[in-house]
């Protein structure tokens, strides 16, 4: 069935560091992919999301890169902080426009 | 402008008892989607709801859960006769439109003893 894979399931990096999160989804009819932050105890929130008629996005620290050939798309958070310290789901639409969460990654900030 | 909203925040039952959750989706959202989440887990999709329907439950046990989303009040996920096995994180989304971007609001802690 359609589904979305997500690695590293956990990633440590170094504070100051670059961290780069990956996902694959099997339906070639995916156009929306948004990344969602939660932190111990709280809601996801949306960090950043793009459409498949762009190859990639920034905002700030974070950027995510797409490619609709591959099936493929990553999270890039660059010079991290402790404040980044958190699990990041990545999620595609199917194409009746379901969203599929990936499973997650838990991402730690090292001092 | 607030956001989604749900309540009770935190919810203990006995097995076998009922289980009502509740969930007030953004201002002009009309759609809505509960999700479960264990612990260390991902977010498992359950029912999608639109105002006064269901259009996928794909997600939902065939037993003991049912949602709805009234005309007029919150959209209510009910879990009868609740097992030790419910116990979870249930989050509801809201998004303006299908496809559109899905705001969480802060969950329901589900403990069963």
């Amino acid at each position: 069935g359609e589904n979305v894979e997500q690695h590293p399931s956990t990633l440590s990096v170094q504070e100051g560091d670059s961290a780069v999160i990956k996902c694959t989804y099997s339906d070639s009819a995916s156009n929306y992919f948004p990344w969602y932050k939660q932190e111990l105890g709280k809601r996801p929130q949306l960090i950043i999301d793009i459409r498949s008629n762009v190859g990639e996005k920034k905002d700030q620290r974070i950027a995510v890169t797409l490619n609709k050939t591959a099936k493929h798309f990553s999270l890039h958070i660059t010079e991290t902080q402790p404040e980044d310290s958190a699990v990041y789901f990545c999620a595609a639409t199917l194409r009746d426009d379901k969203i599929i969460f990936g499973k997650g990654t838990r991402l730690h900030i090292l001092p | 402008n607030a956001g989604v909203m749900q309540n009770p925040r935190h919810l203990v039952r006995r097995r076998g008892q009922e289980a009502r959750l509740r969930c007030s989706p953004m201002k002009g959202h009309s759609h809505v989607y509960w999700y479960r989440q264990l612990p260390e887990e991902g977010l498992k999709f359950m029912v999608y709801l639109q105002k006064e329907n269901i259009i996928d439950e794909s997600g939902m046990p065939k037993e003991r859960f049912s949602a709805e989303f009234p005309k007029e009040g919150p959209s209510i996920l009910r879990i009868q006769q609740v097992v030790r096995g419910d116990s979870a994180a249930y989050f509801c989304a809201s998004s303006r439109n299908l496809a559109e971007t899905q705001y969480f609001g802060p969950g329901t802690r589900l403990l069963v003893l």
